[in-house]
């Protein structure tokens, strides 16, 4: 139980367009959604907090007009990158919280 | 603000080997510890958790013990497997589990037969 998806798994967009980024709980209801980035070698950075029905928390420095997350359903949240530029190019991973938080496979950006 | 620090990488050993991964964090009050592990290809899973002093979480083999006084939380198990090669994660949350979380930069282990 308490399976987390994230689509697509990997996505490759030219600079200057969008990428959206689906995370879905699957088998529970989450009130609350995180989204995190990881670079190569690196720790996991939160990035912001989603709760159902109202806005995302933005951690400090995350841009917020960049990273457009909703959380429209109490199974799905989603992350927007908005004017991709390389330097979005990362791995983004979302968890759902169920008294625990469990965590989606991750999303590989490349941004060309 | 809250912070964890991790041994640095990779570690690498032979089956049936004793394993340590040393934590050590900054927090204000008392938080809840944790050690995630990520499987090759696969999400963060939870591996175990403590959450108060002097507790001690296990699962699998592995164990840690919340020390309020060295601030440390030190993932051990007695007898590596191949099948534990993997990304180990250590993590506070300040507040409950589903809470924000802080990770360590993470620890490759890879374990050989």
């Amino acid at each position: 139980g308490a399976v987390v998806s994230q689509h697509p798994s990997w996505v490759i967009c030219k600079s200057g367009t969008s990428v959206k980024i689906e995370c879905r709980s699957l088998d529970f209801q989450a009130t609350t959604m995180f989204w995190y980035r990881q670079f190569p070698k690196q720790s996991l950075m939160l990035m912001a907090t989603s709760n159902e029905g109202s806005k995302a928390t933005y951690e400090q420095g995350v841009e917020k007009d960049k990273f457009l997350i909703n959380h429209a359903s109490l199974t799905l949240s989603t992350l927007t990158v908005t004017s991709a530029h390389p330097e979005d190019s990362s791995f983004y991973i979302c968890s759902a919280s169920l008294e625990t938080q469990y965590f989606g496979p991750g999303t590989r950006l490349l941004v060309l | 603000g809250d912070s964890v620090t991790q041994m640095e990488g990779p570690v690498t050993l032979s089956e049936e080997a004793f394993l340590t991964i040393n934590c050590t964090y900054t927090a204000t009050g008392y938080p809840s510890l944790f050690w995630y592990v990520q499987y090759p290809g696969e999400g963060l899973q939870l591996l175990l958790k403590a959450t108060k002093a002097d507790d001690k979480g296990s699962n699998k083999g592995f164990e840690a013990t919340y020390r309020k006084e060295t601030t440390s939380f030190h993932l051990e198990k007695g007898s590596v497997q191949v099948s534990d090669s993997a990304v180990y994660f250590c993590a506070l949350s300040s507040g409950t589990s589903y809470g924000k979380l802080t990770f360590g930069q993470g620890t490759i282990l890879t374990v050989h037969p």
